[in-house]
């Protein structure tokens, strides 16, 4: 079946700094990749949509320029979390529709997380 | 404001009994659901999807759909210890491509 790899699978920053999460396509093409955040005890929320090759759908109230995501290949997506402070600490999970499928009912493949800890 | 409704329990069923969770959407045009399962500190993984009205089977697991009610529910059939869990319902709006999470039921097998 698909597989989405996410790395790391836990990073633990300095209040101030960057850290870029990397999410994989393994063996499809994801034209279209999400990334949720979420907090301890609640749900995926969806933070933003990237397509290949244009820029990211932010959701209200996501900040586009703290959160900056990147599809530049049909296999790759970032999420960059700029000037990070111990409010974004939280589990970053990518998820992979895959384009030459294109049937959607099969639902979306997840990463395996990123738990990110902003000290 | 499209949303998800699920009961958030925590819901707590014994060994070998059927578990079943329920989710409700607002959203009426909405062709495409899905559960699935996250255990703690991981990710979440594929269940069941449905996309018709009635019921699928796969293995324990049964999903129900009716739209017009707006619901769906999942049903678990010989509970195991091992099914303990949140289980997360998604839905794909009408017109989107983005999946849209329930808050998740956090569903309990006691030995």
């Amino acid at each position: 079946g698909a597989v989405v790899s996410q790395h790391p699978s836990r990073v633990i920053c300095k209040s101030g700094t960057s850290v870029k999460i990397e999410c994989r396509s393994l063996d499809f093409q994801a034209t279209t990749m999400f990334w949720y955040r979420q907090f301890p005890k609640q749900s995926l929320m969806l933070m933003a949509t990237s397509n290949e090759g244009s820029k990211a759908t932010y959701e209200q109230g996501v900040e586009k320029d703290k959160f900056l995501i990147n599809h530049a290949s049909l296999t790759l997506s970032t999420l960059t979390v700029t000037s990070a402070h111990p409010e974004d600490s939280s589990f970053y999970i990518c998820s992979a529709r895959d384009g030459a499928g294109g049937d959607y009912f099969y639902g979306y493949t997840f990463g395996s997380g990123t738990r990110l800890t902003v000290v | 404001q499209k949303e998800v409704e699920q009961n958030s329990g925590p819901l707590s069923v014994p060994e070998g009994a059927i578990a079943s969770l329920n989710c409700t959407y607002s959203d009426r045009g909405s062709q495409s659901f899905f559960w699935y399962r996250q255990y703690s500190g991981k990710s979440p993984e594929l269940i069941m999807f449905i996309y018709s009205n009635g019921d699928k089977e796969d293995g324990r697991f049964t999903a129900q759909l009716n739209k017009a009610s707006q619901y769906v529910s999942l049903l678990i059939r010989d509970s195991q210890p091992s099914d303990s869990a949140t289980y997360l319902c998604a839905v794909i709006f009408e017109g989107a491509q983005k999946l849209v999470f329930g808050q998740g039921t956090r569903l309990t097998i006691n030995p």
